[in-house]
């Protein structure tokens, strides 16, 4: 069974560019959410996804939004990059039946903005 | 309150010793506690969870300790490894939100 895989592994981007991250959820699981973990600190909910709907989003601008398409696997766009968008960029995805509350990650997306 | 408060920020034991990292939250909503560990370089690796209505679960060497009244948690790692050195979180969750609200991180080394 293959995990969570996202793409690309890193990426270096310059400040007011545009980014797409992509994320291809666990087989089973119907549910991605998307987090950004700053160097030494945890994971900051960036939003989540059920049946290509949003279903919830944490403190993080507009310009921060996402797609989640049949297949379970979705997409985060990040418009107008900032130096502090420099990150590690995780997906987690979701069994069927668990609410969302199981949630397994990807080995994250490296994003250097200069 | 979303916070969940991590200590200590890192722990160094020997091989065989019980590090044990704790957890504090203050929203009284959260009904999921669930503790992940992360190597360098990759994705945080969930290893055990727990409801409120339990004190305690086991899972091979991990042990969570739940306090509901103390608004603590904390993870027990038995007969630790020099591979069990990594990153720990705590983290929380509530039904009607399901976001996971991370703790800061526990750093932990495993002597030989």
């Amino acid at each position: 069974e293959t995990g969570v895989t996202q793409s690309p592994t890193h990426l270096i981007k310059t400040r007011g560019q545009q980014v797409t991250l992509r994320c291809s959820s666990q087989s089973g699981h119907n549910t991605v959410s998307w987090y950004q973990q700053a160097l030494g600190q945890g994971p900051q909910f960036i939003f989540q996804y059920y049946r290509e709907e949003e279903n919830g989003r944490g403190n993080f601008p507009p310009r921060f939004s996402g797609l989640q398409f049949p297949n379970y696997s979705s997409e985060l766009n990040v418009n107008a990059l900032e130096l502090d968008d420099s990150a590690l960029y995780l997906c987690a995805s979701s069994p069927f039946g668990t609410g969302a509350h199981e949630q397994y990650f990807g080995p994250g997306t490296r994003l250097t903005v200069t | 309150q979303q916070q969940v408060k991590q200590s200590p920020q890192s722990l160094i034991v020997q091989k065989g010793g019980i590090p044990i990292i704790n957890c504090a939250y203050e929203n009284t909503a959260f009904d999921y506690f669930p503790w992940y560990q992360q190597f360098p370089g990759k994705g945080p690796a969930l290893l055990i969870a727990i409801r409120p209505d339990v004190s305690e679960k086991k899972e091979g060497r991990f042990t969570i300790s739940f306090n509901k009244s103390a608004k603590q948690f904390s993870l027990h790692i038995m007969d630790s490894q020099p591979g069990d050195s990594a990153t720990y979180f705590c983290a929380a969750s509530r039904d009607a939100g399901n976001m996971l609200t991370f703790g800061g991180g526990t750093r932990l080394m495993v002597k030989p």
